[in-house]
């Protein structure tokens, strides 16, 4: 079946440090993928996303770009804030569903330090 | 409000009993949903609505669980028999147009079954 597998966290950084947070996914067909955070004390919230291979998403200063040989989302910011800390979610939604049934990672605790 | 609104945002109940948790979707939302996220783990659905009907039930995980929304807004998910393995924070998300995967998310009912 469908599945998204993230990196475990937590991953702990400094103010301004380079952010990867990797995730793969299988799938049948094409889905579209997303990156979905969830900040303290808040619902989730779409942060970005992409609906065919090569496409980059990007919103904050964070990017994604959907790599379809590697079955990959992999979540990259240039330079951190505090603000950033929160729990990031991969996900994707079957491409020949129109639906919005998302199938979610497990997530990952980011905390950036001051 | 604006957002996603979910009641009770906390619910601790003994096991055996009865549990209602209601969602007020975004106006206008045609679609809602129902996820499941564990401790540590990334929401896991449960059940669709396009207006009042479940589209989509494949992921109440027994006949426990059901789920109304009679006027196409304000639903609710009701668990008979609550069992320990049930404890969980029970997410409500709305959507206007499911197809692009764009789900709103509330904050959430953290269910805890003693």
């Amino acid at each position: 079946g469908n599945s998204v597998t993230q990196m475990e966290g937590p991953v702990t950084l400094s103010e301004e440090a380079f952010l990867t947070i990797n995730c793969t996914y299988t799938a049948t067909g094409y889905p579209s993928l997303f990156w979905y955070v969830q900040y303290p004390g808040e619902g989730l919230q779409l942060l970005l996303k992409a609906t065919k291979a090569d496409d980059k998403g990007s919103n904050k200063g964070f990017e994604a770009t959907y790599r379809k040989e590697t079955t990959s989302f992999h979540l990259e910011k240039g330079s951190v804030q505090v603000s950033d800390s929160a729990v990031y979610f991969c996900a994707l939604n079957q491409g020949s569903s129109n639906t919005g049934k998302l199938i979610f990672g497990q997530g990952t605790t980011l905390q950036v330090k001051p | 409000g604006a957002g996603v609104s979910q009641t009770p945002s906390n619910k601790v109940t003994e096991k055996g009993k009865y549990v209602e948790l209601r969602c007020d979707p975004i106006s206008g939302h045609t679609a809602l949903y129902w996820y499941r996220q564990s401790l540590g783990q990334g929401p896991e659905f449960l059940i669709y609505f396009q207006g009042t009907g479940a589209a989509d039930d494949s992921g109440l995980p027994n006949d426990r669980f059901f789920a109304v929304r009679p006027e196409g807004s304000v639903s609710t998910l009701k668990i008979q028999r609550t069992e320990r393995g049930d404890s969980a924070v029970y997410l409500c998300a709305s959507s206007y147009f499911p197809k692009t995967g764009e789900l709103f998310f509330g904050e959430g009912s953290r269910l805890t079954v003693l």
